[in-house]
């Protein structure tokens, strides 16, 4: 099993829809959670960062954890096709020098217009 | 605004070849870091640097060494490819000290091994 799964779509949702993009894991010490945004070519991006439970919110984007469930989601509402990428959860724990980010496996997304 | 920059966007290698990859930031980053991404795994760290001349391995380092000579440039080395090395190389940076890792990546190097 892996440590975090993330299912890997393909998701198409039509430009306005509010998406609903989750991970799961196992490792309990995970306290920092983060989620990046790669379009086509191009290498990963921060787009939102939390540190244990709660949501934080950044416009159209939400990012949620919920540690009792080890479950995180990424909410983006009134999408737009610009918002057509690959979404990558990632998370670590804080433990000396082994801080690390495990990835998940990334969901693709296309917003139609 | 480019912040990590990969030397390399496409190579194509024959098998057997050196191959080497580059990377350097200009953010002053203590940590370094070389991954590899391929369909259905998701990115799996190959070996990472939390100072100058200090290597760590990662999940996946055989057949791979790095090199980090200076603060900013981060190497990846092969020291014979294989085609079994056909990915997409990322390299990333990140502060050291408390907190969470947040990594600062470059477009990535398309390596292709016939």
């Amino acid at each position: 099993q892996k440590e975090v799964e993330q299912d890997p779509g393909p998701l198409s949702v039509p430009e306005g829809a509010i998406v609903s993009l989750n991970c799961t894991y196992s490792n309990s010490a995970f306290q920092y959670f983060m989620w990046y945004r790669q379009y086509s070519r191009k290498g990963p991006e921060l787009l939102m960062y939390t540190y244990s439970s709660g949501n934080k919110e950044d416009g159209r984007f939400t990012a949620q954890v919920d540690k009792s469930s080890k479950y995180i989601s990424l909410f983006i509402r009134d999408s737009q096709p610009s918002d057509s990428a690959t979404y990558l959860c990632a998370m670590s724990s804080f433990s000396g020098s082994a801080r690390q980010l495990t990835f998940g496996s990334g969901t693709q997304l296309t917003v139609l217009p | 605004d480019v912040k990590v920059t990969q030397s390399s966007r496409y190579l194509v290698k024959r098998t057997g070849e050196k191959v080497f990859l580059e990377c350097v930031q200009d953010m002053d980053h203590e940590n370094m870091f070389w991954y590899r991404q391929d369909p259905g795994l998701g990115l799996r760290l190959i070996y990472f640097s939390y100072d100058v001349k200090m290597k760590e391995k990662g999940d996946i380092p055989e057949g791979y060494s790095v090199s980090r000579e200076k603060k900013e440039r981060f190497s990846l080395i092969l020291e014979s490819a294989s085609t079994n090395q056909t990915s997409m190389y990322l390299c990333a940076s990140s502060f050291g000290g408390a907190g969470a890792n947040v990594l600062t990546f470059g477009a990535g190097s398309r390596l292709t091994v016939l």
